[in-house]
C-alpha cells in the first residue's frame, strides 16, 4: 500500500518569512495530493491539492509542487502569518478509495 | 450550512462500557469515513463507506465497529473500550469514492478510557 513520510515535524519561523513542508509517498500510480490544514480544535480542512498532471499549482500565498520522478510533493507559504499557525497534513491515495496522511507538521508563525 | 457533525465532542468513559460516536451530513455524501489521530501518528483510517449497507475496513479497525443503514449517518461503536482507544476521532465525507475527492472533516470527538 500507499506510504507517506513528512517532514518536519514541526516548524516555526518568523511572520513574514516562507515556509516548505515535504512529502514523499511510495506509489508511483498515485496521482492525486492534497494538503489539509488543521486549526486548533478543528477537523482538517483542505487547503490546496494538485494532480498528477501539474508541476505546480498557486493560490495565493500557497503553493505545492510535485516531482512525480522523485514521488515527492511539497507545500510552500509565502509571507507566513500568525493565522496560518496550525498542523498541516499531506496525503496520498491508497486503493482508489481512501487518502493515506502524512505524520502532520505543526507550523508555529511568532510575529 | 453544509457540515459534518459529531457527537458528542468530548466523552470520558471506563473500560469495557460500550459507546457510540455520532456523525452525520448534510452534503448527501456517499463516502463516509472514520479516523483516529495520536500524537506523532497522525491521521489513521479506521472504517469508511462507499455507501448504505457497505462499509470495510481502514487501516486500523481492532476494537471498532460502524454501521451505515442512511446515507447521511455513520456511527462509530466501541463495544469493549479500552484505554488504548483513548484519542482523538474524525468522521469525515466525501462525495465521490475516489480517492480524489475533498474529504470535509467534522470537529472531532475526544475520547478519554479509563
Amino acid at each position: 500500500g500507499e506510504n507517506v513520510e513528512q517532514h518536519p515535524s514541526t516548524l516555526s519561523v518568523q511572520e513574514g518569512d516562507s515556509a516548505v513542508i515535504k512529502c514523499t509517498y511510495s506509489d508511483s500510480a498515485s496521482n492525486y495530493f492534497p494538503w489539509y490544514k488543521q486549526e486548533l480544535g478543528k477537523g482538517p480542512q483542505l487547503i490546496i491539492d494538485i494532480r498528477s498532471n501539474v508541476g505546480e499549482k498557486k493560490d495565493q500565498r500557497i503553493a505545492v509542487t510535485l516531482n512525480k520522478t522523485a514521488k515527492h510533493f511539497s507545500l510552500h507559504i509565502t509571507e507566513t502569518q500568525p493565522e496560518d499557525s496550525a498542523v498541516y497534513f499531506c496525503a496520498a491515495p491508497q486503493a482508489g478509495t481512501a487518502l493515506i496522511f502524512g505524520k502532520g507538521t505543526t507550523l508555529s508563525v511568532s510575529s | 450550512e453544509a457540515q459534518v457533525t459529531q457527537n458528542p465532542r468530548y466523552l470520558i468513559t471506563v473500560t469495557g462500557k460500550k459507546l457510540t460516536v455520532t456523525c452525520s451530513q448534510n452534503m448527501n455524501h456517499e463516502y463516509m469515513s472514520w479516523y483516529r489521530q495520536d500524537p506523532g501518528l497522525g491521521l489513521r483510517q479506521i472504517y469508511y463507506s462507499m455507501n448504505v449497507e457497505v462499509t470495510d475496513k481502514g487501516d486500523v479497525p481492532e476494537g471498532y465497529k460502524v454501521s451505515r443503514k442512511e446515507k447521511r449517518n455513520f456511527p462509530l461503536i466501541l463495544e469493549s473500550p479500552s484505554p488504548n482507544q483513548t484519542s482523538l476521532y474524525f468522521c469525515a465525507s466525501s462525495y465521490g469514492t475516489s480517492s480524489g475527492e475533498t474529504q470535509y472533516f467534522g470537529p472531532g470527538t475526544r475520547l478519554l478510557v479509563l
